[in-house]
């Protein structure tokens, strides 16, 4: 139990373009989802918290015009990150916690990453 | 301020060298601590979630456990297949969406 995907696994895409990953709990109800950034040989960078229906909470410092995050049900989120340039290049990943069969769990799950390239 | 310290930053094991990590912490309040362990390239994978001091968890070759400032995560007799990076996350009472995360462990064990 408790699975998150994420799609796409990987993307390239050329600087001004905008990139959209999607987030999804497979098997459980994610009221709260994390977006997370890595850096190589770095530890996890939290950008935003989303509650399922309400607007993200962004970490100081990540512009919200640029990622955008939507969190439109319960097992979906998206990141959107909007005109990206090459500094945007990282690795991205989203956690999720919430109720498996009725009951709440405090541990976020991850999903395996999004590994973003911006040429 | 709340914070989590991992240590060693970096820890080599030859296969069946047993050794422990080192997750210490400083909240206003502890909700939970939990370990993950992450390989290259993907996300973290979910270990364990300690909630009371005294409080310890099993699988497999780990063990977790827990006291009112520290965690350490035991591993007995790794395998080559333990290597990873091991992360440890608090959890404060004040605000059950706010989590902080270690810089991580990164264990080699070596055949």
């Amino acid at each position: 139990g408790a699975v998150v995907s994420q799609h796409p696994s990987w993307v390239i895409c050329k600087s001004g373009t905008s990139v959209k990953i999607e987030c999804r709990s497979l098997d459980f109800q994610a009221t709260t989802m994390f977006w997370y950034r890595q850096f190589p040989k770095q530890s996890l960078m939290l950008m935003a918290t989303s509650n399922e229906g309400s607007k993200a909470t962004y970490e100081q410092g990540v512009e919200k015009d640029k990622f955008l995050i939507n969190h439109a049900s319960l097992t979906l989120s998206t990141l959107t990150v909007t005109s990206a340039h090459p500094e945007d290049s990282s690795f991205y990943i989203c956690s999720a916690r919430g109720r498996l069969a009725g009951v709440s769990f405090g541990e976020q799950y991850f999903g395996p990453g999004t590994r973003l390239t911006v040429t | 301020e709340d914070q989590v310290t991992q240590s060693p930053e970096a820890l080599r094991l030859q296969e069946g060298e047993s050794s422990s990590l080192n997750c210490s912490y400083t909240v206003s309040g502890l909700r939970g601590l939990f370990w993950y362990r992450q390989d290259p390239g993907k996300g973290p994978e979910f270990l364990f979630t300690l909630y009371s001091a005294g409080e310890e968890k099993e699988k497999e070759r780990l063990k977790a456990t827990l006291t009112k400032k520290e965690s350490f995560l035991h591993i007995t007799a790794p395998k080559p297949e333990d290597s990873a990076t091991y992360l440890c996350a608090v959890q404060p009472t004040w605000n059950f969406n706010k989590f902080y995360f270690g810089s991580g462990t990164k264990l080699n064990v070596k055949p």
